[in-house]
């Protein structure tokens, strides 16, 4: 199976800082990456899908790149609704999809 | 709008079976490819399974598979995880969710709220 492994696992930033959290894949994923936003208690949401598309209705300020087995999730400039948990998935192994560990976003 | 509506959770024994419920509205039911992903108490989240937009071919993690039973019904717009043989670490928040695409996984765009499974004696 594809291993994903996020870093940092969490992050403090301020309202308005640009904010980069990163997954590495175990084997090349071509641009098999999704990256979803949690809120406890909240339905986990898709923010990118194939690495860098922007799922319908979501700010601008999240970009995603990368390609093979290194992959960026970037917010341009931090707001209050953002503070969540972010996770990276793969679907290039469709019969075993794995979601990387999560990066808990705080308030400094 | 799209929603998806998990029941069906609760408390049962170690080796005991549950039966979770998801259904759909609006979108064709019969048109996406369905999940079902899990979230263990203070853990990250885990795809349990997937089934086809047809039925005609479902997918498990390893962890679940001769225990759980994925399946569709699309005259009640309505997705299943048939549950048995369950395990204390199978507690979790179950949450349902829709594919982009139909037949191969692709990302999951809508989810629901999820359904709480407590696996205790």
């Amino acid at each position: 199976d594809v291993q994903m492994t996020q870093s940092p696992s969490s992050l403090s930033a301020s309202v308005g800082d640009r904010v980069t959290i990163t997954c590495r894949a175990s084997q090349s994923i071509n641009r098999y990456l999704n990256w979803y936003q949690h809120k406890p208690g909240k339905a986990p949401k898709l923010l990118i899908y194939a690495t860098s598309s922007l799922q319908s209705g979501v700010p601008s300020r999240f970009t995603g790149s990368g390609s093979g087995t290194d992959f960026t999730l970037t917010i341009s400039s931090l707001q209050p609704e953002d503070f969540a948990t972010y996770y990276c998935q793969e679907t290039y192994n469709t019969l075993a999809l794995t979601f990387g560990g999560g990066t808990k976003v705080e308030i400094k | 709008q799209v929603q998806l509506v998990e029941s069906g959770g609760g408390v049962v024994q170690p080796g005991g079976s549950l039966k979770l419920s998801c259904t759909a509205y609006g979108f064709t039911f019969n048109n996406y490819g369905l999940h079902w992903v899990r979230q263990a108490p203070g853990k990250g989240l885990e795809w349990v399974s997937f089934i086809r937009y047809d039925e005609k071919n479902t997918f498990y993690t390893d962890s679940v598979k001769g225990r759980f039973t994925i399946s569709r019904d699309k005259t009640q717009n309505t997705l299943y995880l048939q549950m048995n043989s369950l395990r204390p670490e199978d507690s979790a928040i179950y949450y349902c969710a829709k594919d982009r695409g139909r037949a191969v996984p692709d990302a999951f765009d809508y989810w629901g709220q999820g359904s709480l499974v407590t696996v205790s004696s």
